[in-house]
């Protein structure tokens, strides 16, 4: 059972170069989300979806798009990159009702922009 | 609006010293509440969990969190700190059955042998 899986684990970006994190999940979580963690700053969410064929933003959503086109991926896309998005994407699931809203993180993708 | 606020973010404690981390939120209503804890170069663990029930919730690794509805706190404990629990300590929560996780900005804790 791989739990979240995340891709690259590293990535180096040039200013306004555009790339897709990948995000999969076998668990059948309905709920995936992408935050960003930055120091002194905790964890913020970028995009999430309730299932597939639904998505909304988060706290910080400018300059990431997202789909959710099979309940397992949930790609993140930087259209042009800015050295603001240098940051660690984390990627999590769980599943949708109430009693089980325990959240399972991937192991982190670090994004530099230069 | 609504927040989640943890205190105190670095913190350096001695092997054998107890430790307790803050966490307080904002939201009103039905919570769950969490403790998440990232290791370094690790990726988020849970650590322990209260949806309802006895407000006194024991985790792993000999942690323990206390749920007070009437102080909006949720705060984590351990005894006994050993080196191997130096790491950044998350406190998050989720509202009125939102599975939207809203974080505090986390305690960095060094663990001296």
């Amino acid at each position: 059972n791989a739990g979240v899986t995340q891709t690259p684990k590293f990535q180096v970006l040039k200013t306004g170069q555009s790339m897709t994190l990948q995000c999969a999940q076998d668990m059948n979580h309905e709920y995936m989300s992408w935050y960003r963690q930055d120091p002194g700053m905790g964890l913020r969410l970028i995009h999430y979806s309730v299932g597939a064929g639904i998505t909304d933003q988060g706290e910080v959503p400018n300059g990431y798009n997202v789909s959710r086109s099979t309940t397992e991926d949930f790609p993140l896309r930087l259209l042009s990159a800015a050295p603001s998005q240098t940051s660690v994407y984390f990627c999590a699931s769980s599943y949708g009702d109430r009693e089980s809203t325990e959240a399972f993180f991937g192991q982190g993708t670090r994004l530099t922009v230069v | 609006a609504q927040s989640v606020s943890q205190h105190n973010h670095h913190v350096i404690l001695s092997e054998a010293a107890s430790l307790e981390l803050g966490c307080n939120y904002s939201y009103g209503g039905t919570v769950n509440l969490f403790w998440y804890v990232q290791y370094p170069g690790q990726h988020l663990q849970l650590l322990l969990k209260y949806f309802s029930g006895d407000p006194l919730v024991k985790g792993i690794k000999g942690f323990e969190a206390e749920f007070i509805k009437s102080k909006f706190s949720f705060n984590l404990r351990k005894p006994s700190v050993q080196w191997s629990d130096t790491a950044e300590y998350f406190c998050a929560v989720n509202a009125n059955g939102n599975n939207r996780l809203a974080f505090g900005k986390g305690n960095q804790v060094v663990v001296i042998p």
